[in-house]
């Protein structure tokens, strides 16, 4: 079944204890992208890739680290946590990206839900 | 990155009445998405509109991007409970897909 998988679907950490949340994809996806959803605020794009060794900062990246070193798994890592990086995450893919004008749909992982205490 | 604004922020409505939510942008858009997201779960894509003035169907949803390409509507006809969720606009004017805010659809029997 092609999907967006991510893990751990949820977790509870303490602020600076250094943390990854996982993301695989089965589709041969160039585009990966990491998302922040936040009540009131919506998605916000944390961090992209739109391909092997290319990643791009987005809207909202400071705390935040990827890495893109297999085309199937797109990490995002927080070194050191803190309560303002409480959210729901999702990780998402599409065939194309990064060209200008156009987008393909996304598919999303089911998410990770984070508390940072 | 550029605004994509969505209104309303929320909208409460009887089963069988419409439901109509707006997206707007200050610069012209290349093409824009729709998705739709159930109370704990995941967007999922629903459509995209590329070209200026055009409408879709899905059903009883009907989505138009606007003539100018800045702005495009999702209108629901007669709701369903199954409609219940938050639906997302998200357009591209260069290398980003940048989302709008949604708009959360309660239906109530």
């Amino acid at each position: 079944e092609a999907q967006v998988t991510q893990n751990p679907r949820y977790l509870i950490t303490v602020t600076g204890k250094k943390l990854t949340v996982t993301c695989s994809q089965n589709m041969n996806h160039e585009y990966m992208s990491w998302y922040r959803q936040d009540p009131g605020l919506g998605l916000r794009q944390i961090y992209y890739s739109m391909n092997v060794e290319v990643t791009d900062k987005g809207d909202v990246p400071e705390g935040y680290k990827v890495s893109r070193k297999e085309k199937r798994n797109f990490p995002l890592i927080l070194e050191s946590p803190s309560p303002n990086q409480t959210s729901l995450y999702f990780c998402a893919s599409s065939p194309l990206g990064g060209i200008v004008g156009y987008n393909s749909p996304l598919h999303f992982g089911n998410g990770t839900r984070l508390t940072v205490t | 990155g550029q605004q994509v604004m969505q209104i309303p922020q929320y909208q409460h409505v009887q089963e069988g009445e419409d439901f109509t939510t707006y997206c707007n942008s200050s610069t012209t858009l290349s093409n824009i998405q729709w998705y739709k997201q159930r109370p704990g779960g995941h967007p999922v894509f629903l459509i995209q509109l590329v070209k200026s003035g055009e409408v879709k169907k899905q059903k009883r949803l009907t989505f138009q991007f606007g003539e100018a390409k800045k702005n495009s509507s999702l209108h629901i006809t007669a709701t369903q409970t199954t409609d219940v969720g938050t639906y997302f606009c998200a357009g591209n004017s260069g290398y980003a897909l940048n989302f709008g805010k949604g708009t959360s659809l309660l239906v109530t029997p």
